[in-house]
Formats: structure tokens, C-alpha cells, sequence
């Protein structure tokens, strides 16, 4: 059973770096098929797509947030991570990861963590 | 970008009743054994959880009741007989381009 888990502060001052981790188990991140993915949700509001890592290093960011993006691994812990630099207000949302692949939707998430921007 | 759109934003349904949940893409989603196409249900406070995918596969374990349809740009889930459970946000999303783009979700509730 695939399992993920987000991790990180909930707090973060306006113009600092968000930094999350997603712990990842009874999957590899070392995976040559799965996108390891990162989703956001706005206080209310709907899903938005961050990006994802997949086959080790081959990574993409969403054209709007590419900017200020950074997603890697870490395969000795089977973790991947966020970093999201210059946050502001807009920014808070419950942080969502989960596995995906080319051409399959997302399967498996994590129970998301919520990230508030505030001073 | 490929938008997605759903309608309406809100369906008020008597239990036991159908709900019909609309989605459209702005361009033709590419069709191979089933357009790239899911679905999702979000209760409160939860993940989302995906129910379909190739626009009308189930996903293990989710209820028959639950059935989704359609080709193109335009797009259907159906709950044949809406159950309390039931009551949740339903997100539709693209997988043939990226970014992946989500629809803003359509609220049923009871």
C-alpha cells in the first residue's frame, strides 16, 4: 500500500522559503514511472498543480510558480521536497503530495498540510 | 494551459436521486482507451480521493453508483443514486498536457 506523508512548518513569514517534505512509503521515489507530485488547495478554493520529479531528477514546475520553485529528492530517505522562495499571503493552502505518472492521474495523496503565510 | 470548467457550481440533490456533474476542456483531450480525463470526490477536511479515471474507469474500490462519460472537451460523472457519503466536492482534472489543470470543483450536497 502506497503511503505519503507531508511534513514542514505551518507557519512561514511573507517573503521567506516554504519548505515541505513528503515522506514516501511502500513506493520508490527512485522510480523510473511515477511523477512525484505536488498539488496546493487555497483556503476554499481549488486545486492547482505545482510540479513533480520523476526518474530521480527529471523535474517539472508550473509555468506560474517556476520562478520561485525548487522540488527534489532525497532517495537514501525516500523523500521528495518543495521549497517555494519569496512566499506571500497568496501562498497559504493546505500542501497536497501525491504520485502520478505520464499519462495517469494522481492515485495516491498524502492527508496535506496545512501552510499559512503570515507575519 | 488546457482550462477546465465545471458546472454548476453547487447541485442540491434528494437522497436515492441522480446527480449529473458537468466538465469541459478547453481543447479536445487526446483518446487512447479512454480520454485523459479523472474525476475526484473531496470530502471536508480530506484529501482528494480519485474515482475515475480515462474518463469513465472506475478506481479500485469506488461504488458503482459512481460512472463517468464522455469524449473530447466534454465531459460527465453521474451518481446514479446519491447516498449521504456522498455529500463532497467533485473535481474533475486533465492528464494529456501540463501543467495538469484541475476544473474549480462542483459541490453536492443533499
Amino acid at each position: 500500500q502506497v503511503q505519503l506523508q507531508e511534513s514542514g512548518p505551518g507557519l512561514v513569514k511573507p517573503s521567506q522559503t516554504l519548505s515541505l517534505t513528503c515522506t514516501v512509503s511502500g513506493d520508490s521515489v527512485s522510480s523510473d514511472y511515477d511523477y512525484w507530485s505536488w498539488i496546493r488547495q487555497a483556503p476554499g478554493k481549488g486545486l492547482e498543480f505545482i510540479g513533480h520529479v520523476y526518474s530521480r531528477a527529471t523535474i517539472y514546475y508550473n509555468p506560474s510558480l517556476r520562478s520561485r520553485l525548487t522540488i527534489s529528492t532525497d532517495r537514501t530517505k525516500n523523500q521528495f521536497s518543495l521549497s517555494l522562495s519569496s512566499v506571500t499571503a497568496a501562498d497559504t493552502a493546505v500542501y497536497y503530495c501525491a504520485r502520478g505518472a505520464n499519462l495517469s492521474p494522481f492515485n495516491y495523496w498524502g492527508q496535506g498540510a496545512l501552510v499559512t503565510v503570515s507575519s | 494551459e488546457i482550462v477546465m470548467t465545471q458546472s454548476p457550481a453547487t447541485l442540491s440533490v434528494s437522497p436515492g436521486e441522480r446527480a449529473t456533474l458537468s466538465c469541459r476542456a478547453s481543447q479536445s483531450l487526446t483518446f487512447s482507451a479512454g480520454s485523459y480525463l479523472a474525476w475526484y470526490q473531496q470530502k471536508a477536511g480530506q484529501a482528494p480521493r480519485l474515482l475515475i479515471s480515462g474518463a469513465s474507469a472506475r478506481a479500485s474500490g469506488i461504488p458503482a453508483r459512481f460512472s463517468g462519460s464522455g469524449s473530447g472537451t466534454e465531459f460527465t460523472l453521474t451518481i446514479s443514486s446519491l447516498q449521504s457519503e456522498d455529500v463532497a466536492v467533485y473535481y474533475c482534472q486533465q492528464y494529456d498536457a501540463f501543467p495538469r489543470t484541475f476544473g474549480q470543483g462542483t459541490k453536492v450536497e443533499i
